[in-house]
């Protein structure tokens, strides 16, 4: 398809790792990126992976990137309240540069 | 620096009449983007510029003009606003285009109601 897909909800507990999936559309995409939007703002950027990389870590984020399946993930490590929060994955199709694509947002809530 | 601001925070408008949206960025950023975000539907581009006095069409375009007459500022207009339109409108900004691995900047929304 032509969507950039992601599941809609994830529930886990205070201090367990998250783990959000994303499955982009472009082989060709050049970079994949993870925006994190809190209640009422903009969404800010929490971290990016080039498409010739397989993994990148940056403190309690990993993130993972499958091309043959073009499957993104995201693993939230140690998750904290102030994690909840929509992510959103995002991909810079190769043919269109200057624009994203992005999915439809997880919304993660994490209980104490 | 204030990044990325946008006016007004909140409207309320009528079938049929016009507005127009605000985004001013004090980053020297070439590309600058209007978005809409519905429930459930993510984030979907409306028009985008790649530098002063350039616009394009987004995937949503319909209903919409903007105009970028001074790098800092990217104007949305809705000419005939329709209940469709009820949305929460972002602009965002980057120096570079998305290909380069470049971030976006968001500004903190504005939402929209049309009756």
């Amino acid at each position: 398809g032509e969507d950039v897909e992601q599941s809609l909800f994830l529930s886990v507990r205070e201090g367990d790792s998250s783990v959000i999936n994303c499955t982009y559309t472009d082989s060709s995409s050049t970079y994949l990126y993870w925006y994190k939007q809190e209640p009422g703002a903009g969404l800010q950027l929490l971290t990016y992976i080039f498409s010739n990389m397989d993994m990148k870590q940056d403190q309690r984020l990993t993130v993972l990137l499958n091309k043959k399946d073009k499957h993104l993930s995201l693993r939230i490590a140690d998750t904290q309240t102030g994690d909840s929060a929509i992510y959103f994955c995002a991909e810079a199709r190769g043919s269109t540069l200057g624009r994203l694509y992005f999915g439809r947002g997880t919304q993660l809530t994490v209980w104490p | 620096n204030a990044g990325v601001t946008q006016t007004p925070k909140f409207r309320v408008l009528k079938t049929g009449q016009s507005m127009t949206l605000l985004c001013a960025q004090d980053m020297n950023h070439e590309y600058m983007y209007w978005y809409r975000q519905d429930p459930g539907m993510g984030l979907r581009l409306i028009h985008y510029s790649v530098g002063e006095g350039t616009t394009a069409k987004g995937e949503v375009p319909d209903g919409y003009n903007v105009s970028r007459l001074k790098k800092q500022n990217f104007l949305l207009g809705l000419e005939s606003a329709a209940p469709s339109q009820t949305s929460v409108y972002f602009c965002a900004s980057s120096y570079l285009g998305q290909g380069n691995g470049d971030e976006q900047f968001f500004g903190p929304g504005t939402r929209l109601t049309v009756l």
